[in-house]
């Protein structure tokens, strides 16, 4: 069975300091990526997607990135935290399905900037 | 741009009663639908979904209904258990495309 792991669960950083969450997907290959973000009070907000290794699609401009340098890993970084970027942020994928299937997520990771 | 949006915040239900939590969407391009399910710092859990050739699909206590014309989709739960009290959220997507897009959520509270 697929399952997906993120890491780390909770983190603590000042204003300035760099990121780097990361996110695995276990039984299954070639899966399309998602890194999405809930901030305080309000929805899923997508901020990066991808389909293969090395392809990136941005959703929103922000001072986030994210690459994905093996086919079921993908990391989310910064270079200089903003406190605006506190949230809970959520890993997810989808398969490559002939017809469109569901999204399953990780257990999340709450970022909390100071 | 909301194009998907769930106008409800919150719903309290009593136990064993109907639930139901609607969600409305802008572009008829989107052709699947989704319903999830979140606890507090937990990820989303899926619960159900239907696809746009379809007007109905039903799961045990949970039966999702998509009105094209009207571009609303609605989740029914019925009975309603306290376990169900949760954060709702909608989620549409064009087939052919990758883009997942949610609403904002719904919390429901189930009173028992």
């Amino acid at each position: 069975s697929q399952t997906i792991h993120q890491w780390p669960a909770t983190l603590v950083q000042p204003v300035g300091s760099p990121l780097s969450l990361e996110c695995t997907v276990e039984g299954t290959s070639n899966p399309n990526l998602y890194w999405y973000r809930q901030a305080a009070g309000r929805g899923l907000q997508l901020l990066f997607y991808s389909v293969g290794i090395g392809q990136i699609s941005s959703e929103v401009p922000q001072n986030l990135s994210a690459s994905r340098p093996q086919d079921r890993q993908f990391i989310l970084s910064s270079k200089k935290l903003l406190l605006s970027d506190s949230g809970f942020y959520l890993c997810a994928w989808s398969g490559d399905y002939l017809f469109t299937g569901e999204l399953f997520f990780g257990e999340g990771s709450r970022l909390t900037v100071l | 741009d909301q194009q998907v949006k769930q106008n409800s915040p919150s719903l309290s239900v009593q136990e064993g009663r109907i639930s139901i939590l609607n969600c409305d969407y802008t572009n008829s391009m989107f052709d699947y639908f989704l319903w999830y399910k979140k606890y507090p710092a937990e990820g989303p859990t899926f619960l159900i979904s239907i696809s746009s050739i379809k007007d109905k699909n039903e799961d045990g206590r949970f039966t999702v209904f998509l009105n094209k014309s009207a571009k609303h989709l609605s989740l029914h739960i019925v009975p309603s258990q306290p376990g169900d009290s949760a954060v709702y959220f909608c989620a549409v997507i064009t087939s052919g495309t990758y883009k997942y897009i949610f609403g904002t959520g719904t919390r429901l509270k189930v009173l028992a």
